[in-house]
């Protein structure tokens, strides 16, 4: 069945460090990608997405790209922030799934220090 | 409110109990999802609905979870003889529509004891 793969947290940076957070995943069909993202004590909230192959999702200065070749949704950001801090959550919707169910991977705590 | 909402943020059961786990959807979404986190996992499917009926239930661990949406606004979320195992997040989310964005709200910490 489809999954979702993300790295284990978790991931400590310094502020103003690269941020690399990776994620791949297994579909039979033809999945729509996203990463969520999860502030200490607020619900979970859409980050990005891609459609389809070679889309570029961006939002907030993150960006993640939709590799088909790699079944891969890499999350990155240039020059992190303390306010960044949050579990990100990488996601997978099967088009051919007429709920269109988010299959999710198990998040990774990312830790900004100043 | 503007946003998806659940009642009650924390609800802490005695084994065997019967509890319920409300979610009120943003206004005028048709598609409403139920699903459970686990401390360190991430979300699991439980059940979808489209308007008023259950079109995906599959998710449901075992037949002492149910949910119902009568009105295809308000959702419910039953559980009975409650077990330690079912201590979890439980997450409601709406979407305009099926394949549009899903809302998620801020989640009912269950906890059996």
């Amino acid at each position: 069945g489809d999954s979702v793969t993300q790295m284990e947290g978790p991931v400590t940076l310094s502020e103003e460090a690269f941020l690399t957070i990776n994620c791949t995943y297994t579909a039979t069909g033809y999945p729509s990608l996203f990463w969520y993202v999860q502030y200490p004590g607020e619900g979970l909230q859409l980050l990005l997405k891609a459609t389809k192959a070679d889309d570029k999702g961006s939002n907030k200065g993150f960006e993640a790209t939709y590799r088909k070749e790699t079944t891969s949704f890499h999350l990155e950001k240039g020059s992190v922030q303390v306010s960044d801090s949050a579990v990100y959550f990488c996601a997978l919707s099967d088009r051919s799934r007429s709920n269109y169910q988010l299959i999710w991977g198990a998040g990774t705590k990312l830790i900004i220090k100043p | 409110g503007a946003g998806v909402s659940q009642t009650p943020s924390n609800k802490v059961t005695e084994k065997g109990k019967y509890v319920e786990l409300r979610c009120d959807p943003i206004s005028g979404h048709t598609a409403l999802y139920w699903y459970r986190q686990s401390l360190g996992q991430g979300p699991e499917f439980l059940i979808y609905f489209q308007g008023t009926g259950a079109a995906d239930d599959s998710g449901l661990p075992n037949d002492r979870f149910f949910a119902v949406r009568p009105e295809g606004s308000v959702s419910t979320l039953k559980i009975q003889r409650t077990e330690r195992g079912d201590s979890a997040m439980y997450l409601c989310a709406s979407s305009l529509r099926s394949n549009t964005e899903a809302f998620f709200g801020q989640g009912t910490r269950l906890t059996v004891v």
